[in-house]
C-alpha cells in the first residue's frame, strides 16, 4: 500500500527568507503524481504545486517549487521569500494515475513564518 | 462562480443522531468527493462519483451513505452519527478523473458528535 510520510510536524521561518518542507513516499506503481497542498486557518485546501512521476522536471509554480527525486522517493517543497500569508498547515499527497480511489495524505507540516 | 460550497459549516449531534451534510458545486464538475479530516492528520477518502447516478467507495466508508442525483450535488449521510465520526469533513470537485485534474475544494463541515 502506498504511503506518504512528512516528518515535520512544525516548522518556522523568517519573513523573506527561504524554507523546505520535506514529503517522502512509497510506492510500488509507476504512474502516479505528487501535490503540496496549502490548508490556511480558513481550512480551505488549496492546491499550491504537482508533480507528474514520469516528468524530470521540477515543478515550479512563482515561488514554490519541488525538488522531485523519484528514485529516493522523495518530493520536498521549496518556498522562497517567504510571506506572512504563507502561514498554514502544507500537505503532501500522492494520486494513482489511474485510480480514483486511491489518494493519500500525509499528516502535514504548520509551516510559521516569523516577522 | 461560487466554487464548491458545504452546509452547515458547523455541527454538533449526539450519539445515534442522523444528519445529512450538502455539498454543492457551480463549475459543472464530474467527479466530485467526500474526504474526513481527523485532527493532526491528512484527508482520507470516504466516498467519491464519476457522474449522477455513480457512486463508489473510498478508503474509510463505514458509517456514510452517499447519493448523486444531479451533477451540482453530492450530499453526504451519517444514519447513526458515532464519537468516531467527529471530523472535519471537506467536500471536493473536479472537471473529470485522473490525477492531471485539479480538485477544488470546499471550505469543510466541521461535525462534533457526543
Amino acid at each position: 500500500a502506498q504511503t506518504v510520510t512528512q516528518s515535520q510536524p512544525e516548522m518556522s521561518v523568517q519573513e523573506a527568507e527561504t524554507v523546505t518542507l520535506s514529503c517522502t513516499y512509497d510506492t510500488s506503481e509507476s504512474d502516479y503524481y505528487l501535490f503540496w497542498y496549502k490548508q490556511p486557518p480558513s481550512r480551505q485546501m488549496i492546491l499550491v504545486i504537482r508533480q507528474e512521476a514520469y516528468k524530470q522536471q521540477n515543478a515550479t509554480e512563482n515561488r514554490f517549487s519541488v525538488n522531485f527525486q523519484k528514485a529516493a522517493k522523495s518530493f520536498s517543497l521549496k518556498i522562497s521569500d517567504s510571506q506572512l500569508g504563507d502561514a498554514a498547515m502544507y500537505f503532501c499527497a500522492y494520486r494513482s494515475e489511474n485510480r480514483d480511489d486511491k489518494i493519500i495524505f500525509g499528516k502535514g507540516t504548520r509551516l510559521h513564518i516569523l516577522p | 462562480n461560487a466554487g464548491v460550497t458545504q452546509t452547515p459549516k458547523f455541527r454538533i449531534l449526539k450519539i445515534g443522531q442522523s444528519m445529512t451534510l450538502q455539498c454543492t458545486q457551480d463549475m459543472n464538475h464530474n467527479y466530485m468527493y467526500w474526504y474526513r479530516q481527523d485532527p493532526g492528520m491528512g484527508l482520507k477518502l470516504i466516498y467519491y462519483s464519476v457522474g449522477a447516478g455513480i457512486t463508489d467507495k473510498g478508503e474509510v466508508p463505514n458509517g456514510y451513505n452517499v447519493s448523486r442525483s444531479t451533477t451540482e450535488d453530492f450530499p453526504l449521510r451519517l444514519e447513526l452519527a458515532a464519537p468516531s465520526q467527529t471530523s472535519v469533513y471537506f467536500c471536493a470537485s473536479s472537471s473529470a478523473g485522473g490525477a492531471h485534474n485539479e480538485q477544488f475544494f470546499g471550505p469543510g463541515t466541521r461535525l462534533t458528535v457526543l
